[in-house]
């Protein structure tokens, strides 16, 4: 069975502190790893990472998928409050169509 | 363009009534997702459609749940005789492609469904 872990389930930083989630899997014929950020309900997509991309950076947010290790972090510099989400991980394998989400970590930034 | 829209975005019901919830792919996504967010948890898969090919209800937690594609577009998930354990965020996506792609999920906003 598939399996996502996330790691911290919670975190609490100051502006401007940079952080680092991961994101560990166990998934039959790995085909992409997801990110995403839940604010309020629905899910914003972040970024996807695949065996041909397993590096991707837009803004602050940065992500790396280390397929040997079976694991994915997602890092965040210079954060602001308005980071303060649930981070999600999703792993795609292709015993299914549908995507396995771990447990998120919820982030929660101060000024 | 727009994105994923679903409706409504609340509903608070009584044990043992029927609801119905709605979603609204994004125009030109094939496949179409069904999951379920209890408080705490991660999301949970419920349903997939992908164009007219036989839905994947492998994740349906019982027959009290079921789910309608009509004309490849609009979806509406059913549960029967609600319960209170199903109360929770019901979320939609919508995607591109089929299962042998590797495509993101765009996820509409869901209904949160109260059972009192």
């Amino acid at each position: 069975e598939d399996k996502v872990v996330q790691s911290p389930l919670s975190l609490v930083v100051h502006e401007g502190d940079t952080v680092t989630l991961n994101c560990s899997y166990e998934v039959t014929n790995f085909r992409s790893l997801l990110w995403y950020k839940q604010e309020k309900k629905a899910p914003t997509f972040l970024f996807m990472l695949t065996s041909s991309g397993i590096e991707k950076k837009s803004g602050r947010l940065s992500s790396i998928l280390d397929k040997k290790e079976l694991s994915s972090i997602l890092n965040i510099t210079a954060t602001q409050t308005g980071d303060s989400a649930i981070y999600l991980c999703a792993v795609k394998g292709d015993s299914g169509y549908a995507l396995n989400f771990g447990k998120g970590t919820s982030l929660l930034v101060t000024p | 363009g727009a994105g994923v829209s679903q409706s409504p975005s609340n509903k608070v019901t009584e044990k043992g009534k029927d609801v119905e919830l709605r979603c609204d792919p994004i125009s030109g996504h094939t496949a179409l997702y069904w999951y379920r967010q209890s408080l705490g948890q991660g999301l949970e898969f419920l349903i997939y459609f992908q164009g007219n090919s036989a839905p994947d209800k492998s994740g349906l937690p019982s027959d009290r749940f079921s789910a309608e594609r009509t004309g490849g577009s609009v979806s509406t998930l059913t549960i029967q005789r609600t319960q209170q354990e199903d109360s929770a965020v019901y979320l939609c996506a919508s995607s591109f492609g089929a299962s042998s792609g590797t495509y993101e999920q765009y996820f509409g906003p869901g209904t949160r469904l109260t059972v009192t």
